[in-house]
């Protein structure tokens, strides 16, 4: 069974710091990864998304990193702002099984930026 | 504006009251899912439909109820709430069934069950 794990649960930053986002999965089989942002009250923006097949993606001041074989995502987040502050989900996308395009969420990362 | 919208957004009611919350996208997209999302356990899978009239269970349907005659809606139906069916209910879509599509969801939508 495939399990996430985000790594720290909660982050306090300075603006203008550059910042790491950690996400672990369990079953290296998978079709792809999934970076979200989730704000208070609203549903998820996918921020990321990176195949198997692929080692990182970026978008503007983001960057994710994909080690498929470790089981490691990594999400870079370049000169943070307050307008950052979020909960930073990642997903995972399972190869095989029966349920197709279902995806397995990390618990979740609570960044704050403070000006 | 590509979308994925639900209804309602925020909803109090009893056990046992059958209830229904709409998503539609606009997208033209063939996969559409729903998941609660928990304090403690994450976002889970209930049901997903990978077509028209085509559906199937996620990780936790227990309680629910779906259904596909559009492309374009994937209503979750609650037939008698309880309590534990308290949560925050998000839908998702995807262009395609294969697993690799990058998914979209909705704003979500907050439940009470009293």
């Amino acid at each position: 069974k495939q399990e996430v794990t985000q790594i720290p649960a909660a982050l306090s930053v300075p603006e203008g710091e550059n910042l790491v986002l950690n996400c672990s999965f369990t079953d290296s089989a998978i079709y792809n990864l999934q970076w979200f942002r989730q704000d208070p009250g609203k549903g998820l923006t996918s921020l990321l998304l990176i195949q198997s097949s692929q080692r990182e993606q970026t978008s503007g001041r983001l960057n994710a990193s994909l080690d498929k074989s470790s089981g490691r995502s990594t999400l870079y987040i370049a000169a943070s702002q307050p307008g950052d502050s979020a909960t930073y989900l990642c997903a995972v996308s399972n190869a095989g099984g029966t349920s197709y395009g279902k995806l397995t969420f990390g618990q979740g990362t609570i960044l704050t930026v403070h000006p | 504006e590509a979308q994925v919208t639900q209804n309602p957004r925020y909803l109090i009611t009893v056990t046992g009251k059958k209830l229904t919350v709409t998503c539609s996208q606009n997208m033209n997209h063939e996969y559409m899912s729903w998941y609660r999302q928990d304090p403690g356990l994450g976002l889970r899978q209930i049901y997903y439909s990978m077509n028209v009239e085509v559906t199937d269970k996620g990780d936790v349907p227990e309680g629910y109820k779906v259904s596909r005659k559009e492309k374009r809606n994937f209503p979750l139906i609650l037939e008698s709430p309880s309590p534990n069916q308290t949560s925050l209910y998000f839908c998702a879509s995807s262009p395609g069934t294969r697993s690799y599509n990058e998914q979209f969801f909705g704003p979500g939508t907050r439940l009470t069950v009293l």
